[in-house]
């Protein structure tokens, strides 16, 4: 029940380029709030993906890229590879009651 | 290079209280730059903040956990505590601890834990 939704699953073939999507509300995206998203990997911890809606922590590929719009935000991976097979969650904050630092639902991404 | 790692019962009866601790190395718990998160990840399914502390003691709690956690810090130990009570099977999960960066409040969980698994049975 969290308050950013994403799609449960996306895939694509390797080298092409898929979008995950991250929808919230006025109270959390469309309030301004920042984006950011998070990579994990089978059996391990969550890894900054992306933070501040586009930016990219030291050693993140540049195949991946985040945008916001709206109450939106998505994050894109282009020229996919094996090795991006994994779990991907948005975050951002929410002035409600829904929970301050919300997670979005998580999409498994899969590569074909 | 930044690490932490949590610590504490892998197996908590129904109804007591849930305790761990997250040991920071690499780095000082009390930078002015940083508060210090748990978050936790029921088996097959999504992340859950739970709540954020400051060295200063400054908390955050989710409010739908509120009334059952108690997040404290220990600079001079350079480890902070999650204590949850009155367990249920609902909470078992791998529970996290992380960096959180601090610009204009709280941000990004920047780096994290490998996370403990901890199950509620009796």
């Amino acid at each position: 029940q969290s308050v950013l939704t994403q799609p449960p699953s996306v895939s694509g073939a390797p080298g092409q380029r898929v979008t995950i999507s991250c929808t919230g509300s006025s109270s959390n995206i469309g309030a301004g709030y920042d984006v950011h998203w998070y990579q994990q990997l089978p059996g391990t911890a969550p890894k900054l993906l992306i933070y501040g809606n586009s930016n990219r922590p030291s050693g993140v590929p540049d195949r991946f890229s985040g945008s916001k719009s709206g109450t939106s935000a998505s994050l894109a991976i282009t020229g996919l590879q094996a090795e991006d097979e994994a779990d991907y969650y948005c975050q951002s904050y929410d002035s409600s009651l829904s929970g301050l630092y919300v997670f979005g639902t998580g999409t498994k991404v899969t590569v074909l | 290079q930044l690490q932490l790692q949590e610590s504490g019962p892998g197996l908590v009866k129904p109804s007591e209280t849930l305790s761990l601790t997250c040991t920071v190395s690499g780095g000082s718990i009390s930078s002015s730059s940083y508060y210090w998160g748990w978050i936790r990840q029921p088996p097959g399914k999504g992340l859950e903040w739970i709540g954020s502390i400051y060295y200063s003691g400054s908390t955050y709690y989710n409010p739908s956990l509120k009334s059952r956690v108690t997040i404290s810090v220990d600079t001079s130990k350079n480890q902070f505590s999650l204590k949850l009570s009155s367990v249920t099977a609902a909470d078992t999960a791998v529970y996290y601890c992380a960096r959180q960066v601090e610009q204009l409040g709280p941000q990004n969980f920047d780096y994290w834990g490998q996370g403990t698994l901890v199950t509620v049975s009796s």
